[in-house]
């Protein structure tokens, strides 16, 4: 069984610049979860995807925005880039039955400069 | 408003004796809880989990214990082991929607051996 594979690994922008990051679902999860790790702090959740629309949202702008592929792969959009911006992009795929089964990648550093 | 909380950012504990992680939350709609455990440049892996109509639950070395009453709960590891360093996170999810878990800041453990 395949993890979760999330591309690039890291990656620098500068502000106002828009960023896309993918990931790769682990064989069999139908759902997939977007969460932003800064420096000290937990994951935050963004979004979630379950059949390709989105499933619930956090506190996070409209400029985050997010797709899921038919293959269950996702990517994360962020426009505008800000400096706050600057954080660790976690994906993490689940199966929707099943309680809290997240399956995590080993992210994305987003630098924003 | 931080509905998890882990009010110990690190915690340092000798090789072989008992490490003990805490957490409170306010969301009183939590009722399935989870820790996961993080080492750098890695993505958080899935550790234990207890739900709300239980107070204990082991998986050898690893026990939660869950206090409904004061919304908190507590990671025992018992042998610590330098191998058991890394950040561990809280987390919770609710009924309403179990697949969206939210996580707390998390404890950096240090085993010393």
């Amino acid at each position: 069984e395949t993890g979760v594979t999330q591309s690039p690994t890291h990656l620098i922008k500068t502000r106002g610049q828009q960023v896309t990051l993918r990931c790769s679902s682990q064989s069999g999860h139908n759902t997939v979860s977007w969460y932003q790790q800064a420096l000290g702090q937990g994951p935050q959740f963004i979004f979630q995807y379950y059949r390709e629309e989105e499933n619930g949202r956090g506190n996070f702008p409209p400029r985050f925005s997010g797709l899921q592929f038919p293959n269950y792969s996702s990517e994360l959009n962020v426009n505008a880039l800000e400096l706050d911006d600057s954080a660790l992009y976690l994906c993490a795929s689940s199966f929707k039955e099943r309680v809290g089964g997240y399956t995590f990648g080993s992210g994305t550093r987003l630098t924003v400069v | 408003d931080q509905q998890v909380k882990q009010n110990s950012p690190s915690l340092s504990v000798q090789e072989g004796r008992i490490s003990i992680l805490n957490c409170d939350y306010t969301n009183s709609m939590f009722d399935y809880f989870l820790w996961y455990k993080k080492y750098p440049a890695e993505g958080p892996t899935f550790l234990i989990s207890i739900s709300s109509i239980k107070d204990k639950n082991e998986d050898g070395r690893f026990t939660v214990f869950l206090n409904k009453s004061a919304k908190h709960l507590s990671l025992h590891i018992v042998p610590s082991q330098p191998g058991d360093s890394a950040v561990y996170f809280c987390a919770a999810s609710a009924q309403t929607s179990y697949d969206k878990v939210i996580f707390g800041p998390g404890t950096s453990l240090s085993v010393i051996p």
